[in-house]
């Protein structure tokens, strides 16, 4: 049980674009997902914190309007990266728990490439 | 602000060999601990977890950690390692908050790649 997947595992996309992830729980019902960024041979960071049905919490330096996060549902989230620059590129991992205090269990990641 | 610190980028040890993963953590509050595991192309897994109790818990497969507060480590053993533990893996902090929750965010470590040689 407790299995998250992410869609799509690996994308490629002109800069200017914009880039939908999508998060999804399988087997249970999350009320609460975390985006992360993982850059090479570093850890995860923080993105944001979403809660099904309310704005998502960003962290200190990560662009809102950028980086625009949905929780419509409390098994799928989505992450889009809007007007994506090479610098966007790094592999995103997405995360759900039941609650804000439960266990998070991850997703295999995206890898997004902007060119 | 709570951040960790793993020592070791890359662990190259030999099959059924003891290994260990290093972790310190530097918080103003009290922080529950976590070891991730993430296989080549996969997401990342919960390997074990310290809450309360026991400074020593275990996992499944044969690892240990064991939380020193004095030291604010909560390193990785495994007295005896096999090729299929070849993996990154990562220590985590969460916060716990008045009353005794704990709130949702993890702070990771650098991660350590174990790479188990036959």
């Amino acid at each position: 049980g407790a299995v998250v997947s992410q869609h799509p595992s690996w994308v490629i996309c002109k800069s200017g674009t914009s880039v939908k992830i999508e998060c999804r729980s399988l087997d249970f019902q999350a009320t609460t997902m975390f985006w992360y960024r993982q850059f090479p041979k570093q850890s995860l960071m923080l993105m944001a914190t979403s809660n099904e049905g309310s704005k998502a919490t960003y962290e200190q330096g990560v662009e809102k309007d950028k980086f625009l996060i949905n929780h419509a549902s409390l098994t799928l989230s989505t992450l889009t990266v809007t007007s994506a620059h090479p610098e966007d590129s790094s592999f995103y991992i997405c995360s759900a728990a039941k609650t804000s205090r439960d266990t998070q269990y991850f997703g295999p990641g995206t890898r997004l490439t902007v060119l | 602000a709570q951040s960790v610190t793993q020592l070791d980028s890359q662990v190259p040890v030999f099959e059924e060999a003891p290994v260990e993963l290093r972790c310190n953590y530097s918080s103003s509050v009290s922080v529950y601990l976590f070891w991730y595991v993430q296989y080549p192309n996969q997401g990342l897994q919960l390997l074990l977890k310290y809450l309360s109790g026991s400074t020593l818990v275990e996992s499944i497969n044969g690892f240990e950690a064991e939380f020193n507060k004095s030291q604010t480590s909560f390193h990785l053993r495994k007295p005896s390692v096999h090729i299929s533990d070849t993996a990154e893996y990562f220590c985590a902090v969460r916060v716990i908050v008045a009353g005794g929750t704990s709130y949702g965010k993890l702070t990771f470590g650098q991660g350590t790649i174990l790479t188990v040689h036959p």
